[in-house]
Formats: C-alpha cells, structure tokens, sequence
C-alpha cells in the first residue's frame, strides 16, 4: 500500500514556465511533509517542507501548498530553469524521528 | 550544515563478494541512521533504521543476513552487502538524523555494481 501517492511521473515544462507537482497522502497522522531533489548518481537534497498547520511556506521560487482536509499537498516551482531538471520526490513522515515515505517521484525537464 | 559523508561513491564487485558502505556524520551525532535502496527511476525504498548501540529494524522483505548494519557509534554506520550478487546492485543511500527531529540529512549515495 502506496502511503504517498505523487504525480505526475515526468513534465515537460517551458523556461520560465511554472511546474507544478501533486502528491496526496492517506495516513492522517502524517506530520512533516518534505521535498526533494534529487540528480542523477546524487542522494537527495531537501527543498523545502511544511507542518499539517500551515497552509503555505514560500522558500524563493519554490512554494509549498498544504490542503489538510483533502490530504494533499503541492510543489510550485516558479520561473522554471534548465538547473531545475532534475527527479523531485515528496515525502512525509509521522514524527521527527521516524522514516521518511516517499512517492514515487516526478522526472522534470525544464526546456529553453 | 549537517552532513553525512558517504563512501564509496561507486563500487564494482564480484558476485559472491562482500561490500562495506560508510556513512558518517561529519558536524553532528546522528543516534538514527536510515538506509534506503533506490533502484534506476524509482523511488527511495526504506532498508533499514539503525540507532547507535542497538541492532537494526529491517524492513519486511530486507534480509537482515544479507544486509549487516553496525552503528556503534554516534557518527559512523556501515552497511555490509555480504555475499552480493547483481540483483544487489543498487544505489544505497543513508539518512542520518541532524538534531534530533525532522533533520534528515541524506549521503551522496553508493552506487553498487555486482558482475
């Protein structure tokens, strides 16, 4: 059982475009919701995360959306680079020290 | 920032042999060391949780003879691929916990090819 479920699998986006990346989670006991980037033969690198309570965190370009009532949540890259392209993975975990479930990920390529 | 330095980046070994992957947490004492197994174009698939002076929970699946975890101390946690062969070959990730709750803090990975 899939506990966190991300789309899409790949995107196409345009230099300077936004992408925009959906993950839904079933467990409502989930309390820290990450994301990260992750390049070819690299380990992961965190993005940016939010807690159930917020609804929005803004880093930069990237944006978080929290919908706690329909158990989803988004990743907004604004103003989309070819340095974006790259595998993004969300996450969630039910406590601070327990394992990360991550989805299944979402290839971006950003073109000129 | 918190680290984990990980090591080897790359490794190629022999089937029937065994492989040893470092992880190291350089600037902090990470009690928890996650492994994950990460396998082309998919996602990061949960091994193992190691605390330091206990032994490891390993995942449904995860054979833990196959997979020898040590984490004896508060900055280093190895993981052992005994006896590997090429449907072990993978890239092996470790997360170590930076200050307690919600600092995970991810290795570059070992990318691990067995011939």
């Amino acid at each position: 059982q899939q506990q966190v479920k991300q789309s899409p699998q790949s995107l196409i986006v345009q230099k300077g475009g936004i992408s925009i990346i959906n993950c839904a989670y079933e467990n409502t006991a989930f309390d820290y919701f990450p994301w990260y980037q992750q390049f070819p033969g690299k380990g992961p690198a965190l993005l940016i995360a939010i807690r159930p309570d917020v609804s929005e965190k803004k880093e930069g370009r990237f944006t978080i959306s929290f919908n706690k009532s329909a158990k989803q949540f988004s990743l907004h890259i604004m103003d989309s680079q070819p340095g974006d392209s790259a595998t993004y993975f969300c996450a969630a975990t039910l406590s601070g020290n327990t394992p990360l479930v991550f989805g299944k990920g979402t290839r971006l390529s950003v073109i000129a | 920032g918190a680290v984990v330095s990980q090591h080897p980046s790359r490794v190629i070994c022999k089937s029937g042999t065994s492989v040893k992957i470092e992880c190291r947490s350089l600037d902090f004492q990470a009690t928890t060391m996650f492994w994950y197994r990460q396998f082309p174009k998919q996602s990061l698939m949960l091994m193992a949780t190691s605390n330091e002076g206990s032994k490891a929970t390993y995942e449904q699946g995860v054979e833990k003879d196959k997979f020898l975890i040590n984490h004896a101390s508060l900055t280093l946690s190895t993981l052992t691929v005994t006896s590997a062969h090429p449907e072990d070959s993978s890239f092996y990730i470790c997360s170590g916990l930076f200050g307690g709750n919600y600092g995970y803090t991810f290795g570059s990975g070992t990318r691990l090819t067995v011939v």
